[in-house]
């Protein structure tokens, strides 16, 4: 079965950019469309960050857009976020997952996360 | 954007009883084009990934224990518990993915009383 496996720093810097990267095992991360980056804040709850289809393809939650990037690098069965700019409501707990699309509506392809990574703590403080 | 908001925020209950949380959403996440409620249900467990319950609204996911169902249409859902174990003791999430940004709820805390 498909395991995700999220890492990378666990303190970041206000102004500084937070990078993650999460592997995927067990099958080839092309074997899905799409991969995901979601967070867990304690005022917030969680929140969609945004998508990478195997293709390259992104797609932002638009509070996140002007800062955000992720991608994906089918070669080494993973994919990235980055999220500059971070300031102390950035820190929270960051999840990789599989953004299983089996829905469609008006045209446009959504889905729910059926496979989710451990969570890696990230803090932003100098 | 859709807005999700779910009650109660927290619950205590005994072992063996029923738990019912609830989900409410902004706009209706019923689609005519196929009758189907695009909504989901989480559980979210201190240390573990988080776990896909349901689907559809409605729809288990696999291996999800049958004590866990999903119900109701549009814009009111709720996730019922038929009887409480102690390892479901966690933070349980709704999400709509009728439209993107998906959106979640804020979640509600289950606990053991």
């Amino acid at each position: 079965q498909v395991q995700l496996r999220e890492w990378g720093p666990g303190l970041v810097k206000p102004s500084e950019t937070l990078s993650l990267t999460c592997g995927v095992s067990g099958d080839s991360i092309t074997s899905a469309e799409y991969w995901g980056w979601i967070r867990q804040s304690p005022g917030k709850g969680l929140e969609w960050i945004g998508s990478v289809y195997r293709g390259g393809s992104t797609y932002y939650n638009p509070s996140f857009r002007t800062r955000v990037a992720i991608s994906i690098d089918t070669s080494k069965n993973q994919f990235s976020l980055r999220l500059s700019s971070v300031t102390a409501a950035d820190t929270a707990i960051y999840y990789c997952a599989r953004d299983l699309r089996l829905a469609v509506v008006r045209g446009v392809v959504t889905g729910w996360f059926d496979t989710w990574g451990q969570g890696t703590q990230v803090t932003v403080s100098s | 954007d859709i807005v999700m908001t779910q009650s109660p925020d927290s619950l205590a209950l005994s072992l063996g009883e029923r738990a019912t949380i609830n989900c409410k959403s902004s706009q209706s996440l019923l689609y005519n084009s196929n009758n189907k409620n695009f909504l989901a249900w989480y559980q979210l467990k201190s240390g573990q990934p988080p776990k896909l319950l349901i689907y559809w609204a409605s729809t288990r996911e696999s291996g999800v224990p049958d004590r866990f169902s999903g119900s109701g249409s549009g814009t009111d859902f709720t996730l019922t518990i038929s009887r409480l174990q102690a390892e479901d003791v966690a933070v349980y999430y709704c999400q709509q993915y009728f439209s993107i940004p998906y959106t979640f709820g804020q979640g509600t805390k289950l606990e053991i009383k």
